[in-house]
This record gives C-alpha cells, sequence and structure tokens, in this order.
C-alpha cells in the first residue's frame, strides 16, 4: 500500500544535539509537510515543501531546517535541540485535485 | 496569518446523541475546511472537507455546515457510538496551500 512513513518513531535526545527526523512516501505525492503537535495546541506547521526545488517557512521554523532531497523524501533537522521541542512531529503529503493531507504514524522526540 | 479556533477542547456525550464542534477563522481568503480525526495513538485521518462554494456537505452520520460570512464552521456527528471517540482537529486553507489547524476536540461517547 502507498503510504508515509517516519523515521526514528521515539527518540530521546540531550539539550544540544543535532537531531535529523526523516519522512518518506510512496504515494508520489508533490507536496510535502512537517507539523508538531503539542497538547491543547494542535498541529503546527513547520515548513513544506510542494516540489524538491521548494521550500517554504511555516508558522514555527525557527530552529528546524529541512531538506528535501527527492519527491519522496522530506528531512526535518534541528540543529541544536531545546527541552520545548519536545513534541510529536507529523509529516504529510498532499496533491491536487484531492488535497487530503496523508499523514505519517509520527515521531514522538523528547529534548532532555 | 490565518488563525483557527476551536471549541469545545473536551466533549462528552451519551451514545446516541449528537455532538457539534465549531470553528472560527481569521482570513476571509480562505475556501478550504478539512475535518481530522485522531484516535489514541494514531496519525490524524481527514474525515469530511468542505469548500467555499458549498454551505453544507453529509457524508452518513457526520456533516459539516460553513458559514462564510461568519467566518464559522462546525463539524456535527449523530447517533454517536463509541468508535467516535477521539480528538477531532478543524483546519482551513486558502488553494490547499497551507493548512492551519485549530487546538483540537476531545470527544468521549460514553455507552
Amino acid at each position: 500500500d502507498a503510504d508515509v512513513t517516519q523515521t526514528p518513531r521515539n527518540r530521546i535526545t540531550k539539550t544540544g544535539k543535532r537531531i535529523m527526523l526523516e519522512c518518506s512516501q510512496t504515494k508520489g505525492h508533490d507536496r510535502m509537510y512537517w507539523y508538531r503537535q503539542d497538547p491543547g495546541l494542535g498541529l503546527r506547521l513547520i515548513y513544506y515543501s510542494f516540489d524538491v526545488k521548494d521550500i517554504n517557512k511555516g508558522e514555527i521554523s525557527d530552529g528546524y531546517s529541512v531538506s528535501r532531497q527527492a519527491q519522496a523524501k522530506f528531512s526535518l533537522s534541528l540543529e541544536s535541540a531545546i527541552p520545548n521541542q519536545t513534541a510529536l512531529y507529523f509529516c504529510a503529503t498532499s496533491d491536487p485535485p484531492a488535497n487530503e493531507q496523508f499523514f505519517g504514524p509520527g515521531t514522538r522526540l523528547t529534548v532532555l | 496569518g490565518e488563525n483557527v479556533e476551536q471549541h469545545p477542547s473536551t466533549l462528552s456525550v451519551q451514545e446516541g446523541d449528537s455532538a457539534v464542534i465549531k470553528c472560527t477563522y481569521s482570513d476571509s481568503a480562505s475556501n478550504y475546511f478539512p475535518w481530522y480525526k485522531q484516535e489514541l495513538g494514531k496519525r490524524p485521518q481527514l474525515i469530511i472537507d468542505i469548500r467555499s462554494n458549498v454551505g453544507e456537505k453529509k457524508d452518513q452520520r457526520i456533516a459539516v455546515t460553513l458559514n462564510k460570512t461568519a467566518k464559522h464552521f462546525s463539524l456535527h456527528i449523530t447517533e454517536t457510538q463509541p468508535e467516535d471517540s477521539a480528538v477531532y482537529f478543524c483546519a482551513a486553507s486558502y488553494n490547499f496551500n497551507k493548512f492551519y489547524f485549530g487546538s483540537g476536540t476531545k470527544l468521549n461517547v460514553k455507552p
């Protein structure tokens, strides 16, 4: 089945460490997104990409960077992790004309 | 940017009753409004959506209404069942670009 996958699924790290979260999809979608989910705050957009050459900041991009290595791969990096980046991170994909967002299973990141 | 507010944050209903979740948005240019359901420990999944040229859309026990003038939209679930228990998120988007989500509603359906 075409799907969206994320690695790792869980990660515990320390303040100041560099972390990379990876997202892969077999849906053939051009559009990919990174969100973080915090209790009571819903899903907030970090970065999004509409094709390999297109990268856009979302609502809360400070402290994060991304790389679109291929149509199927979109990575999120935390250059120097801090405790308030502890959250559940979701990758999502979509494509016109349906535009439904398909989410990955999520990565639970804990920064100590 | 867009701001989406969602109420209530928690909602408890008896099985068989109806549930209504409401969202407001700030950007009148937004023209696409999806609703996602997230079961415990799972990923969000689209359950219904509505575009700004439509006032209401139904799919079996769920329906969404949109009032563009007032800039609010609502999710209605009738004949609730225990499997409807989950967190529900509304979202708003202009031309399917960036999506702005509400803060979520935790629905508990009591058997």
